[in-house]
């Protein structure tokens, strides 16, 4: 399966900036998925980037706050925007398995204070 | 203002005993339904899945039980090690044309193995 490396892995920053998230895969992969998981909760999916097109953000998730890349086949950024403490959380990319599950990164734990 | 985040429930097992964990689902157009495995600081890992027209599969000490007519998902864990312990997800992935896909995780649970 693919190996994903996701980084920074964590970051402290202040209210109303913003946080560059890159995810890179050691192989090919047509579609890129980044999730959020809030403190004690499940994944929830932010967006899916294919190569070559804008991204598609999922029901409130929107592009002006978590603009994404996807610049070639292996990588793909997250930005977290003008963020606020309820941003807090940990951010993870993932690539398709084919037609089963996913593999994620290790993930992006982010605290805004 | 802030959310509150939701606590995961949790099973406690004693080490060598038989695992349970159990998850309801609710999108009948998915065509695989995946477990997957997180431990602390680290991203969720894949377990096992199971195809939509399938009612049982096994692997390695685990094994998934898909009944589609209650919309209902279980993974069984056998003989329990501390290993096992991490926080424990359901998925179902649903497929369209054009290449389409969507992984949609329900809510974990926590598996605490005591020794």
């Amino acid at each position: 399966s693919a190996v994903i490396s996701q980084k920074p892995s964590r970051d402290i920053c202040q209210r109303g900036t913003s946080l560059t998230i890159q995810c890179q895969v050691d192989s090919q992969v047509t579609m890129m998925f980044w999730y959020r998981q809030q403190p004690g909760q499940s994944l929830t999916l932010i967006a899916t980037a294919n190569q070559g097109s804008e991204a598609t953000y999922e029901s409130g998730f929107v592009i002006d706050k978590f603009p994404i890349s996807r610049p070639n086949l292996t990588f793909s950024t997250l930005t977290v925007s003008n963020m606020s403490p309820e941003d807090s959380s940990i951010y993870l990319c993932s690539v398709g398995a084919g037609a089963r599950g996913y593999t994620f990164g290790s993930g992006t734990r982010l605290t805004v204070v | 203002g802030e959310s509150v985040g939701l606590h995961l429930p949790t099973l406690s097992v004693q080490e060598g005993d038989n695992s349970i964990i159990n998850c309801a689902y609710s999108n009948s157009a998915s065509d695989y339904f995946i477990w997957y495995k997180q431990e602390s600081g680290k991203g969720p890992q894949f377990i096992i899945d199971i195809r939509s027209n399938m009612d049982k599969r096994q692997g390695q000490r685990v094994t998934v039980l898909l009944n589609k007519t209650v919309k209902h998902l279980s993974l069984q864990i056998a003989a329990t090690q501390p290993g096992d312990s991490a926080v424990y997800f359901c998925a179902e992935k649903e497929s369209g044309s054009g290449g389409y896909q969507k992984v949609t995780f329900g809510t974990g649970t926590k598996l605490q193995v005591i020794p």
